[in-house]
């Protein structure tokens, strides 16, 4: 079966960077595409970033972009997300999930998330 | 971009009862639109897409409808565990995919 696994959050101080990684599995990770979703404390789901199944394609947030990079690894089925710049206003769990084609489409799968928390 | 927007933001049912949630689209997504269910410290989980398909392992009671601007997910008999905030998202124009604010529904 499908399973996303995120791990990297963890609190860090304004203007400080962080990697998320999203380990995949149950899947031919190559062949999809896949996003970063996140969600504030209380708030809805707002999508972060997005990387085509060959690394070809990559889309940011306007809020995040600039400062975020989204990479993958095929060889190792992980997705990353490099934040760098980060602001009290990041902090969110962030989810990876999985597109339903090569590019574009529905997230058919979600991880369980990881939390980032952005604090002095 | 494309503003999703929902309504209502809460949904007071009880168990048993008919759910009708809707989802408007600031211009046409064709049938390119997905229903999210969360539950409390969750993650969100695909219930249908192509506005009426229902995803791997969605009960009957989960149907969706529409096309264009205007959208309704309802749960035709609400069960304890439907209770939970609905996402609706359009994956037509793209970047960026947006979703809608949610609607949350809870027990009366």
């Amino acid at each position: 079966q499908v399973q996303l696994v995120e791990s990297g959050g963890g609190v860090v101080q304004p203007g400080g960077s962080l990697r998320l990684s999203c380990a995949a599995s149950g899947f031919t990770f190559s062949t999809y595409a896949m996003h970063w979703v996140r969600q504030a404390p209380g708030k809805g789901l707002e999508w972060v970033a997005f990387i085509r199944s060959d690394g070809t394609n990559k889309y940011y947030g306007d809020s995040v972009k600039g400062r975020f990079t989204i990479s993958r690894d095929n060889s190792k089925n992980t997705l990353y997300l490099q934040m760098n710049s980060l602001r009290t206003e990041d902090t969110a769990v962030f989810y990876c999930a999985k597109g339903d084609s090569g590019y574009g489409g529905r997230f058919d799968y979600w991880g369980q998330g990881t939390l980032v928390t952005v604090s002095s | 971009e494309i503003v999703m927007t929902q309504s209502p933001a809460t949904l007071s049912v009880s168990p048993g009862e008919r759910a009708t949630l809707s989802c408007r689209a600031s211009q046409s997504v064709s049938s390119n639109l997905a229903w999210y269910q969360q539950k409390p410290g969750q993650a969100p989980r695909l219930l249908i897409y192509a506005a009426s398909t229902r995803a791997t392992g969605i009960p009957a009671r989960f149907s969706g409808s529409g096309s264009g601007t205007e959208f309704t997910l309802t749960i035709s008999s609400l069960q304890s565990e439907d209770f939970a905030v609905y996402y609706c998202q359009q994956y037509n124009n793209w970047p960026p995919w947006t979703f809608g604010q949610g609607t949350k529904v809870e027990v009366k």
